[in-house]
């Protein structure tokens, strides 16, 4: 089955800093890569997401890339702010099927 | 537009006993996913349902867990004689037709004493 592997596990930047998160997956047949973000106690929510026949997609602060060859995908955030403090889920799956997670990282935006 | 809704919030068992979770998915979404999330974790897929139907199960344990979506009402996950190990967040979410994107309910914390 899917395996996803998410990096790092924990990341600390200042505010107005880019944050990065990266992922890698191991089936060549998914085709979707959505990212979550959860806040503490809280249900996760979709923040962005990215289908096989795209390498990149942004929305405001937030960028997608993804590498088919290579099996990952990556988060971009830009001009981070304490309200990005969360921890966020990548996920890979074969569209409309089980979305495979990766463990999470910890984000913590510094004021 | 109500988004995914679960219920109970939280949940309360002593060992033995028997948990229903329920989901009832966004309007005009007809399918249905269960992940848990143990403490500190990632989400673990459970179940994926259609009206009727059991679409895939192979995330969900062969034994004392069982899930079902009827034509009315909404989705049930069962666990039955729980164990302390089942303490967990149990989270559905929903998508329509034909499309890929999950959306989330709050969750049920269950906690088995």
């Amino acid at each position: 089955g899917e395996n996803v592997e998410q990096h790092p596990s924990t990341l600390s930047v200042q505010e107005g800093d880019s944050a990065v998160i990266k992922c890698t997956y191991s089936d060549s047949a998914s085709n979707y890569f959505p990212w979550y973000k959860q806040e503490l106690g809280k249900r996760p929510q979709l923040i962005i997401d990215i289908r096989s026949n795209v390498g990149e997609k942004k929305d405001q602060r937030i960028a997608v890339t993804l590498n088919k060859t290579a099996k990952h995908f990556s988060l971009h955030i830009t001009e981070t702010q304490p309200e990005d403090s969360a921890v966020y889920f990548c996920a890979a799956s074969l569209s409309g099927y089980a979305l495979n997670f990766g463990k999470g990282t910890s984000l913590l935006v510094t004021p | 537009n109500a988004g995914v809704m679960q219920n109970p919030r939280h949940l309360v068992r002593r060992r033995g006993q028997e948990a229903r979770l329920r989901c009832s998915p966004m309007k005009g979404h007809s399918h249905v996913y269960w992940y848990r999330q143990l403490p500190e974790e990632g989400l673990k897929f459970m179940v994926y349902l259609q009206k009727e139907n059991i679409i895939d199960e192979s995330g969900m344990p062969k034994e004392r867990f069982s899930a079902e979506f009827p034509k009315e009402g909404p989705s049930i996950l069962r666990i039955q004689q729980v164990v302390r190990g089942d303490s967990a967040a149990y989270f559905c979410a929903s998508s329509p037709p034909l499309g890929d994107t999950q959306y989330f309910g709050p969750g049920t914390r269950l906690t088995v004493l």
